[in-house]
């Protein structure tokens, strides 16, 4: 596709109940992350997949977040009971290469309410 | 640990006036450096990078930044401002150490007063 597009764009959800984004990364991208935005700061890393290596969860902040990458292209990275500081808007990037220099491509985001 | 600083939350500058917006970092390694805009609701589009050679990397819609090593800095930089420059700015490091990941900074929200 001409970019990275993720959905939904916005997603209101009660607390305690499971929800999930997805990310179509940049065709031919082989490398997939996924950033947290929460008011006021940076962004947070969360996971990151290349190809069928194993990916790194090292930023996942609790075992209630997971992902998934399926058949090396779309990705879906689900929240379960869902909580209120979970609120942030949920970023998704894909890049060409594993190569350091390489930089990587955004998409729109998903901003997630939890009420 | 890796890490990215931006002193800056806001930044404020004239319609005209050159911008600088700042951004240190501290590493183990070579650092490989990008800039990233936000504007609102939208996600974050690649400005520049610096790999390796030239201390300044010039990138999309007239910015540049320049790498002192010294100084472990990266400050974004534009010899004169638009009301459209108005956006939130993204300093990033990756490094080798076995991660890809991208290490971002806080933000900077420029302001470009007509």
């Amino acid at each position: 596709g001409a970019g990275v597009s993720q959905s939904p764009s916005n997603k209101v959800t009660e607390k305690g109940k499971d929800v999930e984004l997805r990310c179509d990364p940049i065709s031919g991208h082989t490398a997939l992350y996924w950033y947290r935005q929460s008011l006021g700061q940076g962004l947070e890393f969360l996971i990151y997949f290349q190809g069928n290596s194993a990916p790194d969860k090292s930023g996942l902040p609790s075992d209630r977040f997971s992902a998934e990458r399926t058949g090396g292209s779309v990705s879906t990275l689900t929240i379960q009971r869902t909580q209120q500081e979970d609120s942030a808007v949920y970023l998704c990037a894909s890049s060409s290469m594993t190569g350091l220099g390489t930089e990587a491509f955004f998409g729109q985001g998903t901003r997630l309410t939890v009420v | 640990a890796q890490s990215v600083a931006q002193p800056e939350d806001q930044v404020n500058v004239a319609e005209g006036n050159p911008l600088t917006v700042k951004c240190t970092y501290s590493v183990s390694g070579n650092p490989y450096l990008f800039w990233y805009v936000q504007y609102p609701n939208r996600g974050l589009q690649f400005l520049l990078k610096y790999i390796t050679g030239d201390n300044l990397v010039k990138g999309s819609y007239g910015f540049e930044a320049e790498f002192n090593k010294s100084q472990t800095s990266f400050h974004l930089k534009k010899p004169s401002a638009l009301v459209s420059d108005s956006a939130l700015y993204f300093c990033a490091v990756r490094v080798g150490d076995g991660t890809y990941k991208y290490i971002f900074g806080t933000g900077t929200r420029l302001k470009v007063l007509a």
